[in-house]
């Protein structure tokens, strides 16, 4: 989806670098995350933000930290790249729906994904 | 821990004929579940959600049921494409009123293959 970039693309580093993956969104929504996801595996949650003032860990927290700088703008750090943090990493923002009077279905959640950053650490 | 899975891994379907692709989830709490299509170098797509009071809801040649007796979730795609072919993840969440989420928990993709 071209309203979640991604950047870089691609990134190729070695083991106990700094890295730094960007996401920006023109949506306009507030909540943001950070996936990864393995070969033969689906996406697993690392970070999310519902706000700029809101950080939470995800399944995968370890080895990453987040930063918030903006509605708009989500970063995902890698303080000392490891070989098993190859993957590749989707940010995502979401369109959160609450119940609306009348409706007897949960708030809805939609989330929408950028295109992808692909790591890999040597 | 609990987590969301599927049925088959890879799935050949003729051009023109309907598929199917299924999704056993295991935790009861969850009350939304969202279809993503991924094709290869891409992020995932948003295809159709549904919400728990729901059994069955209809987009553009898709239609999605849920059983929450069996906790189950299929994808029906009608009259399949070659463009149709792409892995299919389904994801469930855990949505609280006063606006809290637990994230999306993926299952692990099903490789839907349009033959000619």
């Amino acid at each position: 989806d071209a309203d979640v970039t991604q950047t870089p693309r691609n990134r190729i580093t070695k083991t106990g670098k700094r890295i730094m993956l960007e996401c920006s969104q023109t949506k306009g929504h507030d909540r943001m995350y950070w996936y990864r996801q393995d070969p033969g595996l689906g996406l697993r949650l690392i970070y999310y933000s519902f706000d700029v003032k809101d950080i939470n860990k995800g399944e995968i927290s370890d080895g990453y930290s987040v930063s918030r700088q903006a509605q708009a703008k989500f970063s995902l750090s890698l303080e000392s790249a490891i070989p098993n943090q190859t993957a590749l990493y989707f940010c995502a923002t979401s369109d959160y729906r609450p119940r609306t009077s009348g409706s007897l279905g949960p708030p809805t959640d939609t989330q929408y994904f950028g295109p992808g950053t692909r790591l890999t650490v040597l | 821990g609990e987590s969301v899975g599927l049925h088959l891994p890879t799935l050949s379907v003729q051009e023109g004929d309907n598929s199917i692709i299924n999704c056993a989830y295991s935790n009861s709490a969850s009350d939304y579940f969202i279809w993503y299509k991924q094709e290869s170098g891409k992020g995932p797509q948003f295809i159709i959600d549904i919400r728990s009071n729901m059994d069955k809801r209809q987009g553009q040649r898709v239609t999605v049921l849920l059983n929450k007796t069996v906790k189950h979730l299929s994808l029906q795609i009608a009259a399949t494409q070659p463009g149709d072919s792409a892995v299919y993840f389904c994801a469930e969440e855990i949505m609280y009123s006063g606006g809290g989420a637990d994230g999306l928990t993926f299952g692990k993709g099903t490789h839907l293959i349009i033959q000619p």
